[in-house]
């Protein structure tokens, strides 16, 4: 099994909503990551987990909280966002630092923002 | 600080052409280069991965190359088909941090 699965495949959510977006890899994988992606961009790293630890946060606004509660399950909380929020979230996963550390992507949620 | 390049931006090719698209990176210190295509509005898909100590790897109609003294790695595509027209991206991992940092992607079109 090489795949990355991703829910919702779309969200719309308002400014003063709560909503949670999940990541799940069963290819024994430690490494798992958010990025943030806007039209015709790449890809944006949001955070890095190793080992169920978060080990990479590049300088995210506290209105994303990620959270890893077991070795295959990434969770991405949304809290009060804004319009410019609206993206494709891509969560990825890899064996941390190995030879073959190919990053696999999921499909990815399609998040706008009200 | 590592910058990836990708050249062109966008390339249109009649179908069945052999064709090449290009990544440069400014330092030379990579642990390895991946090569990704992106469907539009879709998530990444891992085409060809290249260690730092590999020149060049193959998969069915795609051959990625490495030049890590030049900088550049090239992607090409044999017979092109209607199915290839994606966006192109590749990324370098610049130490064993399992960081990428991207390009900005070819886009091509192959037209029947």
């Amino acid at each position: 099994d090489t795949e990355v699965t991703q829910t919702p495949k779309h969200l719309v959510m308002g400014m003063t909503n709560k909503k949670s977006l999940k990541c799940e890899q069963h290819m024994g994988h430690r490494a798992m990551y958010w990025y943030k992606q806007k039209a015709k961009k790449p890809p944006e790293l949001m955070f890095v987990y190793s080992y169920e630890k978060l080990s990479i946060n590049e300088s995210v606004p506290s209105r994303f909280s990620p959270e890893c509660p077991n070795s295959s399950l990434l969770n991405l909380h949304l809290h009060a966002l804004q319009p410019e929020d609206s993206a494709l979230y891509l969560c990825a996963s890899s064996h941390p630092g190995g030879v073959a550390d190919t990053q696999y992507f999921g499909p990815g949620t399609r998040l706008t923002v009200l | 600080k590592q910058e990836v390049t990708q050249i062109p931006a966008a390339l249109s090719v009649p179908e069945g052409e052999n064709l090449v698209l290009n990544c440069s990176f400014t330092d030379s210190a990579i642990y390895n280069l991946q090569w990704f295509r992106q469907d539009p509005g879709k998530g990444l898909t891992s085409l060809l991965l290249i260690q730092s100590s590999q020149r060049e790897q193959t998969s069915g109609r795609l051959n990625a190359s490495l030049d890590k003294s030049s900088g550049r790695s090239t992607l090409y595509i044999a017979a092109s088909q209607p199915g290839d027209s994606a966006t192109y991206l590749c990324a370098v991992t610049p130490d064993s941090n399992y960081q990428l940092i991207w390009g900005a992607g070819t886009k091509l079109i192959i037209k029947p």
